[in-house]
């Protein structure tokens, strides 16, 4: 158990509102990503994160921010939203250990959001 | 090209079958290749990692990495349907923060 905890799990939204996704990690981890999972497609970077205040844009970054004002905390917002964003979306960590760096991901249980 | 490409799917073996699983990759600065699987609803979890070309082997899975033609395996033996699941591969390089995923091989191992 990688400390990761993904809210809400499940949401049901309206086009053109604003939805915000938290993921909270409890190890003080400094790379957290967020990733947004559809069929055909597997696991697409939206935005990551290497520190406080300090985020980049991953592949699919478009109608997307990101915020991250503590270590534990890493949000996803969707300014407006439209219906090619409903998607599973999963945070993960990458943890680094000493001199062990090797891109090995722990993720979250996901969070379902369906924009109609 | 994406970077990372991986067979669809999905896959249905009987139990006990061997299966093989693959992924090819474009860029030749990846260092770091890793197996994740992912069950139905869960995030995807580690299964295992490889550094640069060769094999690993963990109990029924070996994962195998050839860098010259940037193709990377994983070896699945004695198949259980608690295989059922996705797998993705996945590669880092460490002048990147970033992991890129396949887009996943569905498997169904049948009792």
């Amino acid at each position: 158990d990688a400390g990761i905890t993904q809210s809400p799990r499940h949401k049901v939204t309206e086009t053109g509102t604003p939805v915000t996704l938290r993921c909270h990690q409890t190890e003080n981890h400094r790379y957290m990503y967020w990733y947004r999972q559809d069929p055909g497609h597997g696991l697409r970077l939206i935005h990551y994160s290497y520190g406080v205040k300090d985020t980049d844009k991953g592949e699919v970054s478009d109608g997307y921010s990101v915020s991250r004002s503590k270590t534990e905390d890493f949000l996803l917002t969707l300014e407006s939203a439209t219906s090619s964003q409903t998607s599973v979306y999963f945070c993960a960590i990458r943890k680094i250990s000493g001199h062990r760096n090797t891109g090995e991901l722990f993720f979250g249980e996901g969070s379902r959001l369906t924009v109609l | 090209q994406k970077e990372v490409e991986q067979d669809p799917g999905p896959l249905s073996v009987p139990e006990g079958a061997i299966v093989s699983l693959n992924c090819t990759y474009s860029n030749s600065a990846f260092q770091y290749f890793m197996w994740y699987r992912q069950y139905s609803r869960k995030g995807p979890e580690l299964l295992m990692y490889t550094y640069s070309s060769g094999n690993k082997e963990d109990g029924r899975f070996t994962a195998q990495v050839d860098k010259s033609s940037k193709y990377i395996s994983l070896f699945i033996r004695d198949s259980q349907p608690s295989d059922s699941a996705t797998y993705l591969c996945a590669t880092f390089e460490t002048s990147y923060d970033k992991v890129i995923f396949g887009p996943g091989t569905s498997l169904s191992v049948i009792p």
